[in-house]
């Protein structure tokens, strides 16, 4: 069955780190690729995607995901986080031709120590 | 951009009761529509989705149902609802070509008691 997967149930770090959260995918055919972010009290939104091109896409404030085929994977990377980078980080994937078999991650909240 | 408007924002019914979601959408015309339901810690469960009027699918087999009676409004129901129907309710749109990002409602708090 097609599935993905976020290992990081929950990451804590301090302001300035380095982050990187893991997302891979079980689906065999070409797929479109998304990052959704949840910041507390607001709707899910779009962080960045990725559907043909350059494998590495530049998102929204900062944030950047590289989609290695060969390793099934699209994880999300930001060189400093901010302590508004506080949310819940949803990868997301479609079979290019289907926008009915939509599946997303399990999340990974993030959280910024100040 | 598509804007996803969801009410109510919370419910509280009690079990065996009745229940209509409703979803409508601005901003675009033919959209695919989607119900999803989130738990924390298990990320979204896709339940519906319909790509035009009167068209739904259904993901997974529940006490709830779906329907599509306008081009830009969604609506999900149950004729009793059930503790377990319990969660967090996320109305999604998205275009009908690839790749099919999806622009999500605040979502509506429901609590079967």
């Amino acid at each position: 069955a097609q599935s993905v997967s976020q290992h990081n149930h929950h990451v804590i770090l301090s302001e300035a780190a380095s982050l990187e959260l893991g997302c891979n995918y079980s689906y065999g055919g070409t797929v479109n690729l998304f990052w959704y972010v949840q910041y507390p009290g607001q709707h899910l939104q779009l962080l960045l995607k990725y559907f043909s091109g350059d494998p590495l896409v530049k998102g929204i404030k900062g944030f950047e995901a590289e989609f290695i085929k060969s390793k099934f994977s699209f994880n999300l990377r930001k060189p400093s986080v901010q302590w508004s980078d506080t949310a819940e980080y949803f990868c997301a994937v479609t079979p290019y031709s289907s926008a009915s078999k939509i599946i997303f991650g399990s999340g990974t909240r993030l959280s910024i120590r100040p | 951009s598509q804007t996803i408007h969801q009410w109510p924002a919370t419910l509280v019914q009690p079990v065996g009761s009745p229940l209509s979601l409703e979803c409508t959408v601005e901003g675009t015309s033919n959209p695919n529509l989607y119900w999803y339901r989130q738990a924390a810690g298990r990320g979204l469960q896709l339940l519906f989705y319909s790509v035009g009027i009167g068209q739904i699918s259904s993901e997974v087999p529940q006490n709830l149902s779906a329907s599509r009676p306008q081009d830009r409004q969604f609506i999900l129901s149950s004729k009793k609802l059930l503790l377990s129907d319990s969660g967090f309710y996320l109305c999604a749109s998205s275009g009908v070509a690839g790749p099919y990002e999806q622009y999500f409602g605040p979502g509506t708090r429901l609590t079967v008691t």
